[in-house]
């Protein structure tokens, strides 16, 4: 199974930083990558897919890139609703592997 | 409006069975591979199984194979997790997840149920 590698896996950060989690596969993997957020009781929710595209609703202060086995989430602007725990997820091949998750916690 | 609903969690012993339900409803079923995710207690995400619309195709992580069975009812349009010989490691919420084709879509899920919480104690 492809292992992803996810760092940091927590991070201290005030509302209006700049945040960037990155996400490297044992692999390559295409561009076959996404970005989950999960708040504490919820069901993890898509932000990005292919590596690069927003999912519908997101705002457009996520962003992400990456293609082969390294990736980054970027929050360009951090706003109080996205402190929560955000992972990555290859969906080149089965199974399905999660990186380790990333806990993103006002400073 | 795609819909989700888990059922069938609850306490079950060591080397006891369980049965998950998925009800869907929103989309044509049996065009959409789906697939079950857990979260083990203060834990990380887990992807366990798939099945294709069709029901032919299935993956299983390592950690659950042999042991639970990854099933489907198109006419029910209903998604079922049987999990036997559950072990302590396996307590965990279980969510149901959809994605935004069949088997080998490679697009995320935009779809997730609301989880149902599996407890394997004695």
């Amino acid at each position: 199974a492809i292992q992803m590698t996810q760092s940091p896996s927590s991070l201290s950060a005030s509302v209006g930083d700049r945040v960037t989690i990155t996400c490297r596969a044992s692999q390559g993997i295409r561009n076959d990558l996404g970005w989950y957020q999960q708040k504490p009781g919820k069901a993890p929710k898509l932000l990005i897919y292919a590596a690069s595209s927003l999912q519908t609703g997101v705002p457009s202060r996520f962003s992400g890139s990456g293609s082969g086995t390294d990736f980054t989430l970027t929050i360009s602007s951090l706003q109080p609703e996205d402190f929560a725990t955000y992972y990555c997820l290859q969906d080149y091949n089965y199974p399905r592997t999660f990186g380790q998750g990333t806990k993103v916690e006002i400073k | 409006e795609v819909q989700l609903l888990e059922s069938g969690g609850g306490l079950v012993q060591p080397g006891g069975s369980l049965r998950l339900s998925c009800a869907a409803s929103g989309f044509t079923f049996s065009s959409y591979a789906m697939s079950w995710v857990r979260q083990a207690p203060g834990k990380g995400l887990e992807w366990v199984l798939v099945i294709s619309g069709g029901g032919v195709s299935t993956n299983y992580a390592d950690s659950v194979k042999g042991r639970f069975t990854i099933s489907r009812d198109n006419s029910k349009n209903t998604l079922y997790l049987q999990m036997n010989s559950l072990r302590a490691e396996d307590t965990a919420v279980y969510y149901c997840a959809r994605g935004r084709g069949d088997y080998y879509d490679s697009r995320g899920y935009p779809y997730w149920g609301q989880g149902t919480l599996v407890t394997v104690s004695s």
